[in-house]
C-alpha cells in the first residue's frame, strides 16, 4: 500500500460544476498538506497549503483536512475550463518543503 | 521572471550515455530539491540540499546518479550510463528555510524531460 492514495481519474465535469478531489494517507505523522496543480509539460504549482486539521478557503478553492480519518479534500467551486489540469496532493511530517510525498495525481477536464 | 529555471527542457540520449541537468533556484532560496516524475505518477523525492550541503538522498538515487550544489546556488544532476528506465521528468524545486523553520512551500521548475532510447 502506498503512503498516499489519490482517487483514480480522469475526471470530466461541465463548466460551473463543483469538483471534489480526495486523497487518503496511512502515515499518521503527516501534518502538512498541500495541493499542487500541474498543467501539461509544466512543473507543479502550489494551490493550497494547510497545517494539521481544518479547512482553508482561497477564492473558488477550499482545502479540508481530517487527520482522524487520514483524509484530505480539495473542492473547486464554479469550475472553469482553465481549471483543466492534473491535481496532486502532497504531504509531509516535518514541513511543507521537506521530502514531500505525493499522490499519483488526478487529471481534471472541465468542459465548456 | 524569477522562478526556478531548469535546462535543458528536453534531452534525448542513447542508452549508456551520460547526461547532466542544471537547476537555477529562486535566488533567495537556500533549499533545493530534485524530484523525478514518470508518466501518470506523482513526483518522487530524490535528494535535497540546504545551501551547498546535500542533506538527504532517497534510495531511488542509485550510484549512477550524482547531484551537486557547489556554491549553494545552482545545482546539477548527472546520470551516468543511462538506462531506458531513467526516462522521466526531472523536477527541481526550491524553498527558503529561515531560522530552522521548515514551513516554506516548494516552488517547482518546469522540469527536464529525459528520453533514453
Amino acid at each position: 500500500q502506498k503512503e498516499v492514495e489519490q482517487d483514480p481519474g480522469p475526471l470530466s465535469v461541465p463548466e460551473g460544476a463543483i469538483v471534489s478531489l480526495n486523497c487518503t494517507y496511512s502515515n499518521s505523522a503527516f501534518q502538512y498538506f498541500m495541493w499542487y496543480r500541474q498543467y501539461s509539460r509544466k512543473g507543479p504549482e502550489l494551490l493550497m497549503y494547510t497545517y494539521s486539521s481544518g479547512n482553508k478557503e482561497d477564492g473558488r478553492f477550499t482545502a479540508q483536512v481530517d487527520k482522524s480519518s487520514k483524509y484530505i479534500s480539495l473542492f473547486i467551486r464554479d469550475s472553469q475550463p482553465s481549471d483543466s489540469a492534473t491535481y496532486l496532493c502532497a504531504m509531509s511530517p516535518t514541513g511543507a518543503n521537506s521530502k514531500l510525498t505525493f499522490g499519483k495525481g488526478i487529471t481534471l477536464s472541465v468542459r465548456p | 521572471d524569477t522562478g526556478v529555471s531548469q535546462n535543458p527542457r528536453h534531452k534525448i540520449t542513447k542508452r549508456g550515455q551520460n547526461v547532466t541537468f542544471r537547476c537555477d533556484p529562486i535566488s533567495e532560496h537556500n533549499r533545493l530539491y530534485w524530484y523525478r516524475q514518470t508518466l501518470g505518477q506523482g513526483p518522487e523525492f530524490l535528494t535535497y540540499f540546504q545551501n551547498e550541503a546535500q542533506l538527504e538522498k532517497s534510495r531511488l538515487l542509485s550510484d549512477r546518479f550524482s547531484a551537486e550544489r557547489p556554491k549553494g546556488s545552482f545545482s546539477t544532476l548527472e546520470i551516468q550510463r543511462t538506462e531506458q528506465g531513467d526516462s522521466a521528468m526531472y523536477l527541481c524545486a526550491s524553498s527558503s528555510a529561515v531560522g530552522g523553520w521548515d514551513n516554506s512551500p516548494l516552488h517547482f521548475g518546469n522540469g527536464t524531460r529525459l528520453t533514453v532510447t
